[in-house]
């Protein structure tokens, strides 16, 4: 099982640009989460994704958005790119369980952006 | 969510237990309390969580206070290896809202 998988691993992109993060979650896993972590912060919550859905949302704004593909895959898509979206994206896999619980989140590696 | 309070840092020696408290006093009937740690540059590990009872598994054990409002999580000997910041959760299991957390130095 190779876990969850993040590509690419590192990007540098110029101030309003658009890029495009890439997820595979954990086998048998069907909900997947995006955060963002800032240099000496703890991960934030941007988005969750179950059933092809945007579920629940963090505060970011707009120029961030997502999808889920039927393969449970994901995409974080980042608009406009500014100097502070410099951070470490992390994704995060997880298995919805009765009563909307979700198990443990399985998190990968995560993408080291940077904008200059 | 319930908000959590934790130690900024903390020290152990190698072999010993590491005890790490977490505050939760706001925490609500159908939240969990959830660990996890992150060792520098890599993504979150998820470590343990519980609802209500005390849970162990291979990596460490969750002591929940009967009114909940607080937790430990045990490293019951810590190695070199076990150095980290360690966040503590508490939510109803969707989006997880990570704090400062505490970083553990396990020392020789």
């Amino acid at each position: 099982d190779a876990g969850v998988t993040q590509s690419p691993t590192h990007l540098i992109k110029t101030r309003g640009q658009q890029v495009t993060l890439r997820c595979s979650p954990k086998s048998g896993h069907d909900t997947v989460s995006w955060y963002q972590q800032a240099l000496g912060q703890g991960p934030q919550f941007i988005f969750q994704y179950y059933e092809e859905e945007e579920r629940q949302r963090g505060n970011f704004p707009d120029r961030f958005s997502g999808h889920q593909f039927p393969n449970y895959s994901s995409e974080l898509n980042v608009n406009a790119l500014l100097l502070g979206d410099s951070a470490l994206y992390l994704c995060a896999s997880s298995q919805l369980r009765d009563r909307g619980a979700l198990a443990e989140a399985f998190f990968g590696q995560g993408t080291r952006l940077t904008v200059v | 969510d319930a908000k959590t309070t934790q130690p900024p840092s903390m020290d152990c020696a190698e072999g010993r237990a590491a005890n790490l408290p977490c505050n939760h006093s706001t925490i609500s009937g159908n939240e969990y309390v959830y660990w996890y740690r992150q060792i520098h540059s890599q993504g979150p590990q998820y470590i343990i969580h519980g609802l209500k009872n005390n849970e162990t598994n291979e990596m460490a054990s969750l002591i929940i206070t009967e009114d909940r409002k607080s937790s430990t999580l045990i490293l019951p000997h810590a190695t070199l290896r076990d150095t980290a910041v360690y966040y503590c959760i508490v939510g109803p299991g969707g989006k997880l809202i990570f704090g400062q957390g505490t970083e553990l130095s396990v020392k020789p």
